[in-house]
């Protein structure tokens, strides 16, 4: 089946720690997004990427990091200058940015940061 | 600025008919999206509309007014699955998603 697997689903860790979340799909999709959701708001976009080695700042970009070195996997890091990490975050792929193309997403990485 | 707005919550009976609004202010208009989202998970795809008028899906039709920056997502025989929040997101001119805050549909027996 395919699909977009994100890994840890819970993630808990210590302030001044940088910390990874794994985004995989096997979808053969070229576009790749990072969100993130925080009660009350809407998904906010941290990066996205069209093509392997390319990747543009979203909305919230400071603070992450990203690289997109295979097609099928997106990682995204949480730096310690994030001020406030703690959050859900949603990886997401689609077959393309524009056409009525849905985007696809992951379970989710809910991050605890304390 | 860009901006979605969503009711934060509406409740409705099982087997009845709802309809949860949705207006934006985007830079641009390249597609209108509903999203479905129980809690604790990823969101899944429902609609996309890109030109005015219905879009019927079994169960869930959407609707789209360009000119009025609105949209509507109309779900019919609710059951008690159907309880979820529901994402509205419009494409602007980067072609990028514009996402609303979602709308927390609680359904009552």
């Amino acid at each position: 089946d395919g699909g977009i697997t994100q890994s840890p689903k819970y993630l808990f860790r210590k302030e001044g720690q940088n910390v990874t979340l794994s985004c995989e799909q096997n979808l053969n999709h070229d576009a790749m997004y990072w969100y993130r959701q925080d009660p009350g708001q809407g998904l906010r976009l941290i990066y996205y990427s069209q093509i392997v080695n390319d990747f543009q700042k979203g909305d919230i970009a400071e603070g992450y990091s990203v690289s997109r070195e295979k097609k099928e996997s997106f990682p995204l890091t949480v730096t310690s200058a994030q001020k406030n990490p703690t959050a859900f975050y949603l990886c997401a792929s689609s077959i393309a940015e524009t056409g009525a193309y849905e985007q696809y997403f992951g379970p989710g990485t809910r991050l605890t940061v304390t | 600025g860009q901006n979605i707005d969503q009711p934060t919550e509406m409740t409705a009976t099982e087997g009845a008919i709802v309809q949860i609004n949705c207006t934006y202010q985007t830079s641009g208009f390249n597609g209108l999206f509903w999203y479905q989202q129980h809690a604790g998970e990823a969101p899944t795809f429902l609609s996309y509309n890109v030109l005015d008028g219905l879009e019927e899906k079994g169960r869930f039709s959407s609707f789209l007014s360009r000119s009025k920056g609105y949209s509507y997502l109309l779900l019919k025989e609710l059951q008690m699955k159907d309880s979820a929040s529901y994402l509205c997101a419009v494409r602007d001119s980067n072609y990028q998603l514009i996402w609303g805050a979602g709308t927390k549909l609680i359904i009552k027996p």
